[in-house]
């Protein structure tokens, strides 16, 4: 089955940096990948997903890169603010025809003012 | 738009007792939802699929007489903990489908105690 790795497991960064979470899934096949924000005591969030026939998608402050040959996508998050902070889990789906995603670990991503 | 809503938000039974979880969709028709259980500082583990009308599907090592599930409409989903202990505590969320297969939208969460 799939199996999708997500680094790091804990991201800390200073308001208005960068952030950069990354997966590895191993499954060829799979072709959906969306990315969920989880605040603390809530269920998760979709804040933007990708096919695999898109390299780049991009959502204001939000954007996600998938390299199919490699196996990897990424989510960047540009000038973080203090509410960025929350669990990011990645997901991939679609390998072997299925439709229930495997999820990443989750980062936890701090921003601090 | 897909909005899924959760009831009840938290939830605390005496073990041995039964406690029931809705979920719903409130803007769109879900042909499918699922039902997770998320431990503290951990990922999402699925227990079980279901598509309304049908039996739920269960993932390996859920008890299926223990977690019951239930999809009887398009937009309503309840799991049902039966004689719940509290290693039954834990965060559990369902989330759903549109029917455009690939996207889920999820649920607040319920948060169970079991004392």
């Amino acid at each position: 089955g799939e199996n999708v790795e997500q680094h790091p497991s804990t991201l800390s960064v200073q308001e208005g940096d960068s952030a950069v979470i990354k997966c590895t899934y191993s499954d060829s096949a799979s072709n959906y990948f969306p990315w969920y924000k989880q605040e603390l005591g809530k269920g998760p969030q979709l804040i933007i997903d990708i096919r695999s026939n898109v390299g780049e998608k991009k959502d204001q402050r939000i954007a996600v890169t998938l390299n199919k040959t490699a196996k990897h996508f990424s989510l960047h998050i540009t000038e973080t603010q203090p509410e960025d902070s929350a669990v990011y889990f990645c997901a991939a789906t679609g390998g072997g025809g299925s439709y229930i995603p495997t999820f990443g670990r989750g980062t936890s991503l701090i921003v601090h003012p | 738009g897909a909005v899924v809503s959760q009831h009840p938000s938290r939830v605390i039974c005496k073990s041995g007792t039964s406690v029931k979880i809705e979920c719903r969709s409130l803007d769109f028709q879900a042909t499918t939802m699922f039902w997770y259980r998320q431990f503290p500082k951990k990922s999402l583990m699925l227990m079980a699929t279901s598509n309304e009308g049908s039996k739920a599907t269960y993932e390996q090592g859920v008890e299926k007489d223990k977690f019951l599930i239930n999809h009887a409409s398009l937009t309503l989903s309840t799991l049902t903990v039966t004689s719940a202990h509290p290693e039954d505590s834990s965060f559990y969320i369902c989330s759903a489908s549109t029917g455009r297969v690939y996207e889920q939208y999820f649920g607040p969460g319920t948060r169970l105690t079991v004392t």
